[in-house]
This record gives C-alpha cells, structure tokens and sequence, in this order.
C-alpha cells in the first residue's frame, strides 16, 4: 500500500472548516483513499473514502488532487466533538486489512 | 444504527494466563478483524477472518494468538500465554465486503492489562 503523509497536528476554530492534508504521492491507480478518525482512545470511525472523484457525505468532504497524489479532508464546521486523531490511509483493492499511521491530531479551540 | 460490541471491556490478566476476548461483529458483515493499540502508539493490524478462515494476519499474529466463529455470532481472539508486551486496548471490526466497497466498523474495544 501507499504511504501517507500527515501533519502531526493542526488546530480549528469552532466553527470554521477544518482542512487536513495526506500526501500519498507513490498512489496506485487501484488504491483508495480512506479516512478514519479516533476520538480519544475510542475505536477508529469511518468518515469517507474515494478513488478519484471528490465527495461527500453528511460528516464531511473528500477533495482528490487530479493526479491524486495528495487529497484534503474537509470538515465544513469544525464542533469540539471534532477534536481526534485523524488518519488518512491508502488501500489497494485486493488487500483487506487498512494500515494505520500516525495520523493528523486535531485540535477544535473554542 | 447497528454496531460491533465488544466484551469484556477491561480485563486484567496474570502474565502466562489465557484470555479471550470476544466480539460480536453486525450481524449481515462476512468480513471479520482485530486490530491492537498499545498506549501512546499506532493502531496495528493483527489479523482478518472470512469464510470461516484466516484471510491475512501480521506478524505479530503469532502463535499464542488464535481466532474463531465458534457459534455464527461471536468472533473470538484468544492469546494463549499473555506476555507484559500484550498489555493494549484491542478492536475488533467487521464490513460487509472485502476490498474497498464498505466501511470498517469497529467496536469500543477490549483493555487488557497484563501485570
């Protein structure tokens, strides 16, 4: 599988959109890109996945670059509830088991 | 909203005791997982289960680890000889599919504490 590049961390206003980058540059063209959070010491959340498309769902935006080397995921507006590591993962589509990295640690400031 | 419950939520364990830990993944999913998270560090992969099988496994599935569907509910992880080093929280997930057409949904999880 690809390897991610997360920051370590990032602050959010309440309120305001939350914009995480993931760098996956050796992306393959059957790979996938996923989303998944931790609120504390929870079990991961599924939040989004796409290929190549952008899009949407009720918790929040995935934007894929056009060479799809690097993708954002948007939280239109960001709640304290928010705060949680955020973990973007590339997966091929024969491999069943996802690949956790360090992620991104969001921090929502009232 | 259907979702993966996990028992027991905390266990603490004698080194070189058995334990089992035990999953009930949402009852249409085929695919089966556990995954470990050792304080402060990364979720790491143990093993994926499906058609009664291991599908995939890491290498810290080694052999004091075993899983099973003993009854066509319960996912079961069992670690033969628990060692200090397994002291972790433990998550199991299901989906519905393999390869990319659905979520991972996992369970809160299972502490053991291994002293």
């Amino acid at each position: 599988d690809a390897k991610t590049t997360q920051p370590t961390s990032m602050d959010c206003a309440e309120g305001r959109a939350a914009n995480l980058p993931c760098n996956h540059s050796t992306i393959s063209g059957n790979e996938y890109v996923y989303w998944y959070r931790q609120i504390h010491s929870q079990g991961p959340q599924y939040i989004i996945h796409g290929l190549k498309n952008n899009e949407t769902n009720e918790m929040a935006s995935l934007i894929i670059t056009e060479d799809r080397k690097s993708s954002t995921l948007i939280l239109p507006h960001a709640t304290l509830r928010d705060t949680a590591v955020y973990y973007c993962i590339v997966n091929s589509a024969g491999r069943r088991a996802l690949t956790f990295g360090s992620g991104t640690r969001l921090q929502v400031q009232p | 909203e259907p979702e993966v419950t996990q028992t027991p939520s905390h266990q603490v364990t004698q080194m070189g005791q058995e334990v089992i830990l035990r999953c009930v993944p949402i009852s249409n999913h085929l695919y089966f997982y556990w995954y470990r998270q050792i304080l402060g560090q990364k979720v790491e992969f143990l093993v994926s289960f499906y058609n009664n099988e291991i599908s995939e496994k890491s290498e810290i599935f080694d052999d004091q680890f075993s899983v099973e569907r003993p009854d066509g509910s319960n996912f079961t992880l069992k670690i033969r000889s628990t060692k200090l080093e397994d002291s972790a929280m433990y998550f199991c997930a299901s989906r519905v599919s393999g390869g990319n057409t659905g979520e991972l949904f996992f369970g809160e999880g299972s502490r053991l504490t291994v002293l």
